[in-house]
This record gives structure tokens, sequence and C-alpha cells, in this order.
């Protein structure tokens, strides 16, 4: 199966800044088939990005992805209070679907 | 607007089976897409379980799948999960959501319910 490692961990930043989330695959995801989601406490996953840049329905031009083969990046250009939240990628190339172990982004 | 709701018991006890269900309304079941679970625990981070075609076929996780059975039941809109001789190790937050079986990301989840494995 495809793992998915996600750097860093933690990402502790103050409002208005940028942050850069990586996702680094064991082997290439084929079609760059590599979503990218949002998650508060007590809540769902939520789709921010599908097919490594595609922003889902309503979601802010704030956030993008980038990236192919076995490197992705989600970077978020000006952090809203509403952001600090876990974000996790997940990969839908080649089965079993596999997900990132997520980045805590905090409030610095 | 599509939504999904997990419905089950909350406890269950080692060794017997997981029972959930997830209703879904806005959309029939019946008209395509794939149906999924997922589920989230603080060991294991989120990991997909398997997922029903509108048609009934399945498609497991490998390290799920001897004990894993996903069904659909079309006149009710809904579709279920068992997953049987289950241990602590399967305390977790379990969710439904929209799939699509490797063109797209699950786009639409439900809320989620805490099932905890304890006698």
């Amino acid at each position: 199966e495809i793992v998915l490692t996600q750097s860093p961990g933690t990402l502790s930043l103050s409002p208005g800044e940028r942050a850069t989330l990586s996702c680094r695959a064991s082997q290439t995801v084929r079609n760059n088939y590599l979503a990218w989601y949002q998650q508060k406490p007590g809540q769902a996953p939520r789709l921010l990005i599908s097919g490594a840049s595609s922003r889902a329905t309503g979601i802010p031009d704030r956030f993008s992805g980038s990236g192919s083969g076995t490197d992705f990046t989600l970077t978020i250009s000006r952090l809203e209070p509403e952001d600090f939240a876990v974000y996790y990628c997940q990969q839908y190339a080649t089965s079993p679907w596999t997900f990132g172990q997520g980045t805590k982004v905090e409030i610095k | 607007q599509v939504q999904l709701q997990e419905s089950g018991p909350r406890l269950v006890k080692p060794s017997e089976t997981l029972s959930l269900t997830c209703s879904v309304s806005g959309y029939s079941i019946s008209s395509g897409y794939y149906w999924g679970w997922i589920r989230q625990s603080p060991g294991k981070g989120l990991e997909w379980i398997g997922t029903v075609s509108h048609s009934g076929s399945t498609f497991y996780s490998p390290s799920l799948k001897s004990r894993v059975t996903i069904s659909v039941d079309m006149s009710k809109n809904r579709f279920s999960l068992n997953l049987s001789s289950v241990t602590a190790a399967d305390t977790a937050v379990y969710y439904c959501a929209r799939d699509f079986f490797g063109s797209q990301p699950f786009d639409y989840w439900g809320q989620g319910t805490l099932v905890t494995v304890s006698s």
C-alpha cells in the first residue's frame, strides 16, 4: 500500500502568515490522485483539494495544492482564524486508499 | 445537498460484531456512486475500511478484509458496516462517506460516531 508521510507534525504560525504543508508518498501517486482535507475537533474531515491542485466547491482561494508524483504541498497563503486545524492528505489512486498522519496548524 | 448519518450501538463487547448503518439523504444510492466507511482512532489515524457500489460490489482494505462486510439497502437508501470479532483496537470514530472509487476522493461525510469496544 502507499504510505503517506506528512511534515511537519505541527506548524505554529500567526494569523496572516503563510502555511506550507508537505505530503510525501512511498510510491508514485498515479494521475496525481491526491486530496487534502481539513479537520476541526469533533468534526468530520472536510475536502479541500482533489487531484493535487483542484479546489473543492466553496473552498477559498487562499488554499492551494501543488505537486506531482510523490511530493505534494498544501499552501494556505494567509492564515485566517478559522484555518487553525489538522490537515490530512489522502491518495485515491491505488487501493487501499490511505491517509497521512496529519499536520496540526496551531496558533503561535 | 447530500447528507449522511451514521447510527448504531456505541458500545460493543470484545469478540462481538460491530454493526453500523449510514442513512443517505439528498441523493438516491441506486442512482450511482460508491459509498465507503472510514474510521479514525488515536493510534492509527484515518483508515479506510471499505466501499460498496450502488450495485452491491464491495472493496475492502486488506488489513480488515477477513472481518468486514459492507452491504447496501437501496429500498431504504442506506448502507451498512459489519465488523466481526472486535477488540479494543477497533475502538474509533466511524465515518461513512461518498466515494468515487478511484476518480475522486471522499466528498460528503457523515458526522461520525464513536464506537467503544469494552466489556
